[in-house]
């Protein structure tokens, strides 16, 4: 069982609807939880983070984590087309490395 | 632009070679990561440098090796190439070692064909 499970899409959206990206993962000693997003030919870069479980809102970003379930989620509201992109979440341990757990990914594509 | 340099963007070889990547971090970033992704295994976290000293090992291959030097720039040395090793390799860096946000800063990473 891969550490972090995330299904790949893609997901097809059409222009301001509300997107649910989900993630399971399996290693309860995961102490912080992020999702990065990935443009096509470009490397991935840091869209939220949270440490705790809950919900965070970033304008129209909501991430939230269930600690409990082992489940986060990325909410987007009012999807743009600029938001097609790969998404990805990752976890991490504050250990003495900064090693970072990567799901799959998911192809998001909004259509205008 | 993330101020992570990676090069060469392309590269194409053939089994049984041996190619260098490199990556230079963002200016005062003291720890180097690479990553490899390709389409079925998603992004993996090979290696860490803090510093000059190793700080984390992931799903690194031993026919696969990284250094950082002395001013931060990192390499990543692939040898006895397979046709399995083609992918993306991304290098990130990042202010600390551990115990911070998590925030990686990646590169754009050096496409890897082996034919």
């Amino acid at each position: 069982q891969k550490e972090v499970e995330q299904d790949p899409g893609p997901l097809s959206v059409p222009e301001g609807a509300i997107v649910s990206l989900n993630c399971t993962y399996s290693n309860s000693a995961f102490q912080y939880f992020m999702w990065y997003r990935q443009y096509s030919r470009k490397g991935p870069e840091l869209l939220m983070y949270t440490y705790s479980s809950g919900n965070k809102e970033d304008g129209r970003f909501t991430a939230q984590v269930d600690k409990s379930s082992k489940y986060i989620s990325l909410f987007i509201r009012d999807s743009q087309p600029s938001d097609s992109a790969t998404y990805l979440c990752a976890r991490g341990l504050m250990e003495y490395g900064n090693k970072l757990v990567f799901g799959a990914g998911t192809i998001l594509r909004v259509k205008s | 632009d993330s101020g992570v340099t990676q090069t060469p963007k392309h590269l194409i070889t053939a089994t049984g070679q041996r190619v260098t990547l490199r990556c230079s971090p963002r200016s005062g970033d003291l720890s180097v990561y690479w990553y490899q992704q390709s389409l079925d295994q998603g992004l993996q976290f090979l290696i860490q440098y803090y510093n000059g000293e190793e700080r984390a090992k992931g799903n690194i291959l031993e026919r696969f090796s990284a250094q950082q030097f002395p001013d931060l720039h990192s390499e990543l040395n692939l040898s006895s190439l397979e046709l399995g090793d083609s992918a993306l390799y991304f290098c990130a860096s990042s202010p600390r070692a551990s115990g911070s946000t998590g925030e990686l800063f990646f590169g754009e990473g050096s496409r890897l064909t082996v034919l």
